[in-house]
């Protein structure tokens, strides 16, 4: 079945270590998102991309990076993670079009912060 | 831009009763409108979505939704809740024009009592 994954599905990384997400996709979609998604809160859009186009949100920190090397995959890079980063990590994607924008999910990256 | 409400933080039914999650939206058009299913741990899965046409949408695992233009509402609903139904409810609006990344409520927790 045509999906996105996610790894790893749980993180634990020390205060300032950096670390790597990675989303993979099988949908042939042109955009991919990152959200960040906090207890019992609405998913918080970081970034995305359209096609090669990055598109950073306003209020997404500078510890946050992003890397889309081709159709398929797409990185998430916290270059150095603090305590409030803790949360869980959701790629998406859609196929931009005419019409409703659907995204597909994948299951999530948590990541924990010691 | 568009914006979301979902009223209800916190929804407790019992298993077999009627289920109904509100979800306001506030958008200049008749906008796309969807609703997403998260299970503890998981990532966010359609539920359903309207684009036009019947206003009354059926979708999966037994749900449906009504779009009520003169209310602006897009409330789920369900006839009979099973236990596996807790979750976490997510309505998501999207713009016909300009921006294409639909916007997020902030989520329903179903609670389902045995």
């Amino acid at each position: 079945d045509a999906m996105v994954i996610q790894n790893p599905r749980y993180q634990v990384t020390q205060f300032g270590k950096p670390v790597t997400l990675s989303c993979s996709q099988t949908l042939n979609h042109n955009v991919m998102y990152w959200y960040q998604q906090k207890s019992s809160q609405a998913p918080k859009l970081l970034f995305h991309y359209y096609d090669k186009d990055f598109n950073n949100e306003a209020d997404t920190p500078d510890n946050f990076q992003s890397r889309r090397p081709n159709t398929s995959f797409c990185f998430l890079d916290i270059r150095s993670p603090g305590l409030g980063d803790a949360a869980m990590y959701l790629c998406a994607t859609s196929s931009r079009g005419t019409g409703a924008n659907v995204l597909t999910f994948g299951a999530g990256s948590r990541l924990t912060v010691l | 831009a568009q914006s979301v409400t979902q009223p209800d933080i916190h929804i407790t039914v019992s298993e077999g009763a009627s289920l109904e999650l509100r979800c306001n939206y506030s958008y200049g058009a008749t906008p796309y409108l969807f609703w997403y299913v998260q299970s503890p741990g998981q990532g966010l899965q359609l539920l359903l979505k309207y684009f036009s046409g019947d206003t009354l949408v059926q979708g999966i695992k037994g749900f449906e939704a009504e779009f009520k233009r003169s209310q602006s509402s897009f409330n789920l609903r369900k006839p009979s809740v099973h236990w596996s139904d807790a979750a976490e409810y997510f309505c998501a609006v999207g713009a016909r024009g300009g921006s294409y990344i639909p916007t997020f409520g902030r989520g329903t927790s179903l609670i389902v009592h045995p």
